[in-house]
């Protein structure tokens, strides 16, 4: 009963490739985010979606385009891919605002 | 700058010691919140306290905030090897517009 969830866990790709990450949350919250934590574990939003509306897009390349077909979900696809995209990427629900966040257990990307 | 930052950035006890981490913040706030991360894994919330609080317990955590100084602390009492992971402060600001997290402690407890 894995209350945030993100798919793939690992992901390696080449430069100039396109990639999506996937993210489901069971908890029936309103609000979904995306953070990037960098190798010093420096923790970033990205986004943030509210019943499916973006309330937040940081500074963040247009290459990067969240989608959420229903507040449950909210995916991260990545075009073009770039060195620098390499992150741990973390997908988060919380019931509404900015409360008690619950986070997904993080996806690696690696580009080559 | 950092909206939030921590200190120590490495903290290295024994088991059973007290461990203290200490976050300062520059905007004015909603909420102040401690997050743990095991390597590997995601963040999970510890403890909110809001910005009209003082002090607030959870367990083996005592987590202080003081406004004035803009400034926070988490107090784990009793350290086990288990609580060995990096350990987060993060602040709503009043703007309600985000949650910012701090550059984090990483706490080692040596059996």
């Amino acid at each position: 009963d894995t209350a945030v969830s993100q798919t793939p866990k690992y992901l390696v790709t080449q430069m100039g490739n396109d990639k999506s990450i996937k993210c489901e949350q069971n908890l029936g919250h309103d609000t979904m985010y995306w953070y990037k934590q960098d190798s010093k574990k420096f923790l970033k939003i990205m986004f943030s979606y509210n019943n499916k509306e973006l309330i937040i897009n940081e500074t963040v390349p247009n290459r990067f385009s969240p989608k959420s077909p229903d507040k449950a979900h909210l995916n991260l696809h990545i075009n073009s891919l770039e060195l620098g995209d390499s992150a741990v990427y973390f997908c988060a629900s919380s019931r509404k605002g900015w409360g008690e966040q619950f986070f997904g257990p993080g996806t690696r990307l690696t580009v080559l | 700058s950092q909206q939030g930052e921590e200190d120590p950035q490495a903290l290295s006890i024994q088991e059973g010691e007290n461990a203290t981490m200490n976050c300062s913040y520059k905007t004015s706030i909603n909420n102040l919140q401690w997050y743990r991360q095991n390597s590997g894994r995601g963040l999970v919330h510890l403890i909110l306290i809001r910005s009209n609080e003082r002090e607030k317990h959870s367990g083996r955590l005592r987590v202080t905030l003081d406004t004035s100084k803009k400034s926070s602390s988490l107090l784990i009492t009793a350290s086990r090897a288990a609580d060995t992971a990096s350990y987060f402060c993060a602040t709503e600001e009043t703007s309600g517009s985000r949650l910012t997290f701090g550059e984090g402690t990483q706490l080692t407890v040596n059996p």
